[in-house]
């Protein structure tokens, strides 16, 4: 079965950092884009980043520019995202989805369980 | 940024209903479009992709339409199992924007 597994989530305060992992198996993990959604208590989903296929392109939220990082080990089907200078307002569970492609449309199938970050003091 | 604004943000409806969510682009978006379904507690799950293509294994009482800045999911027969809250996302430009989210609630 495809699969994504987060992990790395927890209580940091304000102006800390994270780093998220996100693990895939059962699929050619170097072959596809990989995204980052978050979704804040009771809140919407909220685009965060996607990352290419070697790592080379990466795209941001304006939200979270400058503060994260994406990046991924194809070795190790692993893909992280380094949280710098966090907020309140980043307090979220992080979900990472495979982007399906075709033509112009994306999609994401299939997303991980999430990891819920809190940040507060 | 494109603005997706999804309507209803609720509804209640029953059993064996037809049900319909509809999303709107603040400029046009081709057929750029996805529809999810989550559950509380749970990670979102593809519906529809490329505003009409349904994914695979996924019941065909849900059905997408639409192309340019209107966009509607449809449930043609409405089953327990479908209460959720639905999502569409446009990928057409950069920041992808989710809409807002519609509850399916039961009536």
């Amino acid at each position: 079965e495809v699969q994504l597994v987060e992990s790395g989530g927890g209580w940091v305060q304000p102006g800390g950092s994270l780093r998220l992992s996100c693990v895939a198996s059962e699929f050619t993990f170097g072959t596809y884009w990989i995204s980052w959604v978050r979704q804040a208590p009771k809140k919407g989903l909220e685009w965060v980043a996607n990352i290419n296929q070697d790592g080379s392109v990466e795209f941001y939220a304006d939200s979270v520019k400058g503060r994260f990082t994406s990046s991924r080990d194809n070795a190790q089907k692993s893909l992280y995202l380094q949280m710098n200078s966090l907020r309140a307002e980043d307090t979220a569970v992080y979900y990472c989805a495979r982007l399906g492609m075709a033509g112009t449309s994306n999609w994401f199938d299939p997303w991980g369980q999430g990891t819920l970050v809190t940040v507060s003091s | 940024a494109i603005q997706m604004t999804q309507s209803p943000s609720s509804l209640s409806a029953s059993v064996g209903d037809r049900v319909t969510i509809t999303c709107r682009a603040s400029q046009g978006i081709g057929n750029d479009l996805s529809w999810y379904q989550q559950k509380p507690g749970k990670a979102p799950t593809l519906l529809i992709y490329a505003a009409s293509t349904l994914q695979s294994g996924v019941p065909s009482r849900f059905s997408g339409s639409g192309s340019g800045t209107d966009f509607t999911l449809t449930i043609s027969s409405l089953q327990a199992e479908d209460f959720a809250t639905y999502y569409c996302l446009q990928d057409n430009n950069y920041p992808w924007t989710f809409g807002q989210g519609t509850k399916v609630e039961i009536k």
